[in-house]
């Protein structure tokens, strides 16, 4: 059974940094795109981004680009995103999920529970 | 960029009832790649139909999606309790990947 956990968020002034973590088993991991997704409270979803099996390729929303770097280690069968220069706006549940990855586009299979992120002073 | 349309925004139905949600699109959907995903409150999006009509694992046949090109449906033929969420579509054929707005299904 795919079983995705993150982990890794909490409360952060604006302008700090934050790591998220997400933990994957039942799957082979390194044989598949990974992305995070994100709902701010009360809203609906927006991608955030996407990482290629090996980690060669990386793509982001504009609003994160040069702010957010996502990482995977096969070895150890997990994800991160690294959130820096957090602002009030990043405020969301992040949610990571196993990213069917097509020439053009992706379909999120599988997706973990989420761990929320409050950006406030 | 895609502009996606889900309508209504909020449907409040009965157990029972059927449900039919729409999702429109600026643009054309190619190979039928549109997605449906249930959301239940605290919960994690489910991915429920892909390509346009296909469940996914595990999904009950109550949940039929149908359509193409720019218009799609997702239909719920008797909704039971468990039914009530918020449902979101996405087209998958194209980056970066973009959501509706989403559906709120409620009693």
């Amino acid at each position: 059974e795919v079983h995705l956990v993150e982990s890794g968020g909490g409360l952060v002034q604006p302008g700090g940094s934050l790591r998220l973590s997400c933990a994957a088993s039942g799957f082979p991991f390194s044989a598949y795109w990974m992305t995070w997704v994100r709902q701010a409270p009360g809203k609906g979803l927006e991608w955030v981004a996407n990482i290629k099996q090996d980690g060669s390729e990386k793509y982001y929303v504009d609003s994160v680009k040069g702010r957010f770097t996502i990482s995977r280690d096969n070895a150890k069968n997990s994800l991160y995103l690294q959130m820096n220069n957090l602002r009030a706006e990043d405020t969301a549940v992040y949610y990571c999920a196993r990213d069917l990855h097509y020439t053009s586009g992706s379909l999120f299979q599988h997706w973990g529970q989420g761990t929320l992120v409050t950006v406030s002073s | 960029e895609i502009v996606l349309t889900q309508s209504p925004g909020t449907l409040s139905l009965s157990p029972g009832e059927r449900a039919t949600l729409s999702c429109r699109a600026s643009q054309s959907v190619s190979n039928n790649y549109l997605a449906w995903y249930q959301q239940k409150p605290g919960q994690a999006p489910r991915l429920l139909i892909y390509g346009a009509s296909s469940r996914a694992t595990g999904i009950p046949d109550r949940f039929s999606g149908s359509g193409s090109g720019t218009d799609f449906t997702l239909t719920i033929s008797r909704l039971e309790p468990e039914d009530f969420a918020v449902y979101y579509c996405q087209p998958y054929d194209r980056s970066p990947p973009t959501f509706g707005q989403g559906t709120k299904l409620e009693i």
